[in-house]
């Protein structure tokens, strides 16, 4: 069975681009959550998608955006990035219906 | 609000020694509660989980973690340590089972031989 799947595992990128993060969920599970992990910190999260929708969201600024597919799969871009966004990047997914996440292993983003 | 405060930024044992780490939890609503371990360079994988259920909540690899809410603790215990067990540990605190995460700063455990 399938865990929750991360691509790309490592990124490097130009402070002032712009990238996209994918993650698609364990099987059976249809909220997707995304959570920053900067070197040395534990995850701080960035927002949660179910049915396609924003449900939550934390303290991250609107260059933080994501998105929810029909089929579950999730989208995390990020705009105009800064160096202070290097970090590893962590996808979660779960059901409302259970307790905990399944974490990918997550993206290691370099701004340079 | 909830927030997570673990005590130990590092803890060191030997081989076959009891494992203790700390975790204090802050929560105005009642906890959903958990610990999770992350290796270098992956993921974070689930130990155990407090869903207002049993104090004494087991989990895999023979740890466990009791819930005291007079002491707002939820501190992971594991018998013997193993070489295998050095990682990170992060506990996290939910208002509800699929709310978002609140993790503290995590403790490094070290095992020598």
């Amino acid at each position: 069975d399938a865990g929750v799947t991360q691509s790309p595992t490592h990124l490097i990128k130009t402070r002032g681009q712009q990238v996209t993060l994918r993650c698609s969920p364990k099987s059976g599970h249809d909220t997707v959550s995304w959570y920053q992990q900067a070197l040395g910190q534990g995850p701080q999260f960035i927002f949660q998608y179910y049915e396609e929708e924003e449900r939550q969201r934390g303290n991250f600024p609107d260059r933080f955006s994501g998105h929810q597919f029909p089929n579950y799969s999730s989208e995390l871009n990020v705009n105009a990035l800064l160096l202070g966004d290097s970090a590893l990047y962590l996808c979660a997914s779960s059901t409302d219906t259970a307790y905990g996440y399944t974490f990918g292993s997550g993206t290691r983003l370099t701004v340079v | 609000a909830q927030s997570v405060t673990q005590l130990g930024s590092h803890v060191s044992v030997s081989e076959g020694a009891l494992v203790l780490l700390r975790c204090n939890y802050s929560s105005s609503v009642p906890p959903y509660l958990f610990w999770y371990v992350q290796y270098p360079n992956q993921g974070l994988q689930l130990l155990l989980k407090y869903t207002s259920a049993a104090t004494l909540v087991k989990g895999i690899n023979d740890f466990e973690a009791e819930f005291k809410k007079s002491e707002t603790s939820f501190h992971l215990t594991k018998p013997s340590a193993h070489m295998s067990d050095a990682a990170e540990y992060f506990c996290a605190v939910s208002a509800t089972g699929f709310q978002k995460l609140v993790f503290g700063t995590g403790t490094r455990l070290l095992v020598s031989p």
